[in-house]
């Protein structure tokens, strides 16, 4: 079964709002990785972090490889309509293969 | 350039059937991995390749499950007597070499009945 905890399950979001999603796991990963997933598509790479505190960024989205190794979250920014999907956040060893959190739905505030 | 490419897109089958889902990596990629993706959770992983071997199956359920990659590039997830708990998304993946990032495929839905 899947080792990663990933929190919330699913939010709604209004379009501008920020988002903020984490993974908790019981064991330690070398690399800590944040997929986005549409309806009928496979998951899509969108930051990968290689090194315990590191803080990388791409466009409105941070995420951040915990200290402990043991955890990892992922903001968003300003979001806009296009952000909705899951999120999944992976942990992974050299060697071994990627670990998958539960996934976190975004939705849109109807 | 193409991206992983998976067929079919969606598969129904009756219980006890046979099925082969086909997954064409990225050109190039020697590693390549299936997943399987149950409604609500994230991707399992089932089986990686490492060029024409099997390098780790340690995440195939039972021997109902078997994959293949003769040539290095094409692999195909072979399911035998089918059961509704094998319903899910089947995700196949590609990476440069191991331990590089996997792309992924679009899935193949399957539907046992």
């Amino acid at each position: 079964g899947q080792q990663l905890n990933q929190s919330p399950q699913s939010m709604f979001i209004q379009e501008g709002e920020d988002v903020s999603m984490n993974c908790t796991s019981s064991s330690i990963f070398n690399t800590w990785l944040w997929y986005k997933q549409d309806p009928g598509e496979g998951p899509v790479l969108l930051i990968a972090l290689y090194k315990a505190g590191e803080l990388t960024s791409n466009g409105r989205l941070t995420a951040q490889f915990g200290i402990t190794r043991k955890d990892s979250f992922l903001n968003i920014s300003a979001s806009i309509p296009s952000d909705v999907g899951i999120y999944f956040c992976a942990g992974h060893n050299a060697g071994n293969m990627l670990t998958f959190g539960g996934g976190t739905r975004l939705m849109v505030k109807p | 350039g193409a991206g992983v490419s998976q067929t079919p897109s969606n598969k129904v089958t009756e219980k006890g059937k046979y099925v082969e889902l086909r997954c064409d990596p990225i050109s190039g990629h020697t590693a390549l991995y299936w997943y399987r993706q149950s409604l609500g959770q994230g991707p399992e992983f089932l089986i990686y390749f490492q060029g024409t071997g099997a390098a780790d199956d340690s995440g195939l359920p039972n021997d109902r499950f078997f994959a293949v990659r003769p040539e290095g590039s094409v692999s195909t997830l072979k399911i035998q007597r089918t059961e509704r708990g094998d319903s899910a998304v089947y995700l196949c993946a590609s990476s440069l070499a191991r331990d590089y990032e996997q792309y992924f495929g679009p899935g193949t839905r399957l539907t046992v009945t």
